[in-house]
């Protein structure tokens, strides 16, 4: 069966420190892969996707990036954060190429004091 | 501009209660809507809708799109404060599956 790994669950960073979040996909093969961002009392705001290695979009301009070093890893990253980039980020996958229904990582609560 | 609108935004309810909740959306060219729920973490799969006026049904829950009126239902019934969390509805853009417009979603609680 798939399952979908995000980590770590909750993270507090300075201002201006860098961020890696990591998101690994099991039992599947070319997935594609969302990052997502969720503030409180909010949809889903979708940043990245990708639907394959090295293959990058992004829908939001902000101080973030992706990337996928490898067909199932999807890693999030910062240089330098901000304050507004706390928030809830949930990994997200789809079975095939052509899928609305997404599979959900358990989130990462990122703090930016 | 594609959007998906949730009411109410929160609800508070006591256990055993029935409880609507609804999503409506504007998208060009609707191919499905699709229900999570989000209990702490991750959202969890709930239905996915395609046609107007069938039923989908999973225990106490059911849900039914109306394709006419561009919006759709989620109905709990003999509510349980299990069934707390924040209930979410999305509709993928026109321009691929791969992205989805979200509702802000119901943020239900039940009392016991």
């Amino acid at each position: 069966s798939q399952t979908i790994h995000q980590w770590p669950a909750t993270l507090v960073q300075p201002v201006g420190s860098p961020l890696s979040l990591e998101c690994t996909v099991e039992g599947t093969s070319n997935p594609n892969l969302y990052w997502y961002r969720q503030a409180a009392g909010r949809g889903l705001q979708l940043l990245f996707y990708s639907v394959g290695i090295g293959q990058i979009s992004s829908e939001v301009p902000q101080n973030l990036s992706a990337s996928r070093p490898q067909d199932r890893q999807f890693i999030l990253s910062s240089k330098k954060l901000l304050l507004s980039d706390s928030g809830f980020y949930l990994c997200a996958w789809t079975p095939t190429r052509v899928s609305s229904k997404l599979f959900f990582g358990s989130g990462t609560q990122l703090s930016v004091l | 501009e594609d959007k998906v609108v949730q009411s109410p935004l929160s609800l508070v309810v006591h256990e055993g209660d029935t409880v609507t909740l609804n999503c409506s959306y504007e998208v060009t060219n609707f191919r499905s809507l699709l229900w999570y729920k989000q209990e702490k973490k991750a959202p969890t799969f709930l239905f996915m809708l395609t046609s107007s006026g069938i039923e989908k049904k999973s225990g106490r829950l059911s849900s039914i799109l109306d394709k006419k009126e561009l919006f759709s239902i989620l109905n709990i019934t003999a509510t349980q404060t299990g069934d707390s969390a924040i209930y979410l509805c999305a509709v993928p853009t026109m321009d691929s599956n791969y992205q989805l417009i979200w509702g802000a979603g119901t943020k239900l609680i039940i009392k016991p």
